[in-house]
Parts: C-alpha cells; sequence; structure tokens
C-alpha cells in the first residue's frame, strides 16, 4: 500500500522561509508522479498551489513554489505571510493503477 | 467561470444509501475527467474516486470498492457517487473536483467544490 507522508506540522516566522515535504513509504517521489499541493483552510474547501511538481496554479502568488528536493516534493513558501497559517496537502498521481494518494497534511503556523 | 456544486449529503443509518451530486458549470463537462474526495472530520483529505471523461474507465480506493460507484451524465453536466453499505468510517465532507490532465501532461485537481457532509450514524 502506498502511503504519503508529510510533516504534521510545521512553524515559521513571519517574513520567514519554510519547505514542506513529501515523500512515499515506496521509495521516491519523482516527476512521474505528478505530485501537485494543495491549501486549505478551516472549513474551506482546497485550493490548489502546484502542480506537476513545480507548476504554479492560476493566481497563487510567486511566494510559493515546487521542487523535487532529494527523493520528496517540496512546497517552498518565501516571504511567509499570516494568512499562509493553513493545512497543506500533497497529492501524487500513481498512473499505472490510475490512484491518487494524498499524505496526511501539514499544518503550518505563522508566528 | 468553473462552479462545482456538491448535493445530496445528510444523516443516515450505518448499512444505507445515498447518492451524492455535483453540478458543473462554466466548462465543457464532457470533456474533463473528474473525481470525488473526503475529509472526516478533524482529519485529511483521503482520495475516493475518479471517472474518465466518458466514464468507460473509473477508478476507486479500495475501502469503497464494492459500495460506491462513480458515475457521470455528460448530458446534465453533473457527477454522481451512489454509496450502499455504508459505515461509521465513511463520515466526512465530500467533495468534488475537476481533473487537469494536459492529454496525459499533468494530473491534479484544478477546481474544487465547497462539499457535502456524509454522517453515519444511528
Amino acid at each position: 500500500q502506498t502511503v504519503v507522508t508529510q510533516e504534521p506540522s510545521f512553524s515559521v516566522s513571519p517574513g520567514g522561509t519554510v519547505t514542506l515535504t513529501c515523500g512515499l513509504n515506496s521509495g521516491s517521489v519523482s516527476t512521474s508522479y505528478y505530485p501537485s499541493w494543495y491549501q486549505q483552510t478551516p472549513g474551506q474547501a482546497p485550493r490548489t498551489l502546484i502542480y506537476n511538481t513545480d507548476t504554479r496554479s492560476s493566481g497563487v502568488p510567486d511566494r510559493f513554489s515546487g521542487s523535487i528536493v532529494g527523493n520528496k516534493a517540496a512546497l517552498t513558501i518565501t516571504g511567509a505571510q499570516a494568512d499562509d497559517e493553513s493545512d497543506y496537502y500533497c497529492v501524487v498521481y500513481l498512473v499505472a493503477g490510475g490512484i491518487w494518494v494524498f499524505g496526511g497534511g501539514t499544518k503550518l503556523t505563522v508566528l | 467561470e468553473v462552479q462545482l456544486v456538491e448535493s445530496g449529503g445528510g444523516l443516515v443509518q450505518p448499512g444505507g444509501s445515498l447518492r451524492l451530486s455535483c453540478a458543473a458549470s462554466g466548462f465543457s463537462f464532457s470533456s474533463f475527467w473528474m473525481t470525488w474526495a473526503r475529509q472526516a472530520p478533524g482529519k485529511g483529505l483521503q482520495w475516493v474516486a475518479t471517472i474518465q471523461e466518458a466514464g468507460s474507465a473509473k477508478f476507486l480506493v479500495d475501502s469503497v470498492k464494492g459500495r460506491f460507484t462513480i458515475s457521470k451524465d455528460n448530458a446534465k453536466n453533473s457527477l454522481y457517487l451512489q454509496m450502499n453499505g455504508l459505515r461509521a468510517e465513511d463520515t466526512a465532507i465530500y467533495y468534488c473536483a475537476r481533473v487537469r490532465n494536459c492529454n496525459g501532461a499533468c494530473w491534479h485537481f484544478d477546481y474544487w467544490g465547497q462539499g457535502t457532509l456524509v454522517t453515519v450514524s444511528s
């Protein structure tokens, strides 16, 4: 069974930089898994931030960026703002089986 | 403007059934794969099911196989999730989302509905 791992929580100071990661229990996350990232605030639907590893969705500020770091997908927020305080989820797509797997999410605190 | 509006949630007893609907507008519904995802109270997101644009291919998470069915009616611009044999662990907000695949070059969910709450309890 494929399990996607994320840090349960992370903290960043306003104006600081933070990198959230997305790993796989079965190996490395590569671009062939089409990793994408979603932001969700309490009571709201998810919002798409990054897809195809590093492509920002329309309207997403350029302080959000995606990459592969080592064997994991990564979401970096540069110059964090108070309203970046949210839950962040990564998803990988397993093309062969036609299934998606969400990570458990990272709760980001900005303080 | 792309809009996805879910409906059909509610309270149901264990073992019961519900049919969720997702009304789509603002895009060519017949040209897109669609997905259902869910979020249990206080928990993370979980992918549930995806259907190809013409409805010929369907994919479901193992925990709902044999109980849930995903379908879409392109003439009505609607996505459905028929849920049978509901269990307490199916309690969640159910979201529909549009899949963007860029002809196989990108795979992600680009638009989401606001969700509908399903509660399975006696």
